[in-house]
């Protein structure tokens, strides 16, 4: 069936630094490829997304990569900042039906 | 405000009842989902509605039944509740035409 694997599940880095996440996915029909951040307690909000006639995508500090070829894509954050400390998941999928990875754990200590 | 909402926030039952979760919003979406989040955080689909009509079925058991009485409102229905059904549970919703898919601030069901 339809699988998203994400890795790492935990993410420990200084504050300042980069972080990337990294995502693939089964289904070759995935057209529609986003990023949200659930923080504790809180919804999944919506960070970036990427569609699959892109290859990247850049939002300011953050930026999303495709490779359909090889169906992966990653979140790159840069000049990590303690807030950014929350539980990162990707999806996949087409037609309104979301797949989503298991979730990271990022950790930026100050 | 404009947003997707749910109620209520906190729900706390024994086993065997029935309960119902009701989500609203008012962005003028046309496509609603129901999502499970276990306590390992895993994030799954159960259903999904466009313009009151059910087009993503999950492999949920029976018990559960949505309802949408209208496209700005989704609401979930549990039956005989088990330990099982304890998670948080988001409602989202989503424009026509798009995947773009916005949540809720989740009910939190506790069964005892």
């Amino acid at each position: 069936g339809e699988n998203v694997e994400q890795h790492p599940s935990t993410l420990s880095v200084q504050e300042g630094d980069s972080a990337v996440i990294k995502c693939t996915y089964s289904d070759s029909a995935s057209n529609y490829f986003p990023w949200y951040k659930q923080e504790l307690g809180k919804r999944p909000q919506l960070i970036i997304d990427i569609r699959s006639n892109v290859g990247e995508k850049k939002d300011q500090r953050i930026a999303v990569t495709l490779n359909k070829t090889a169906k992966h894509f990653s979140l790159h954050i840069t000049e990590t900042q303690p807030e950014d400390s929350a539980v990162y998941f990707c999806a996949a999928g087409q037609g309104g039906k979301l797949i989503f990875g298991q979730g990271t754990e990022l950790s930026v200590k100050p | 405000d404009t947003a997707v909402s749910q109620t209520p926030k906190y729900l706390v039952t024994q086993m065997g009842n029935d309960k119902s979760i009701k989500c609203e919003q008012n962005l003028g979406h046309d496509t609603m989902y129901w999502y499970k989040q276990d306590s390992k955080k895993f994030l799954k689909i159960m259903f999904s509605y466009n313009n009151k009509e059910l087009i993503i079925n999950e492999t949920v058991p029976n018990r559960f039944s949505p309802k949408s009485p209208d496209k700005a409102h989704l609401n979930l229905h549990i039956n005989s509740l088990e330990l099982g059904d304890s998670a948080v549970y988001f409602c989202a919703s989503s424009p026509i035409g798009t995947d773009t898919q916005y949540f809720g601030p989740g009910t939190r069901l506790t069964v005892l």
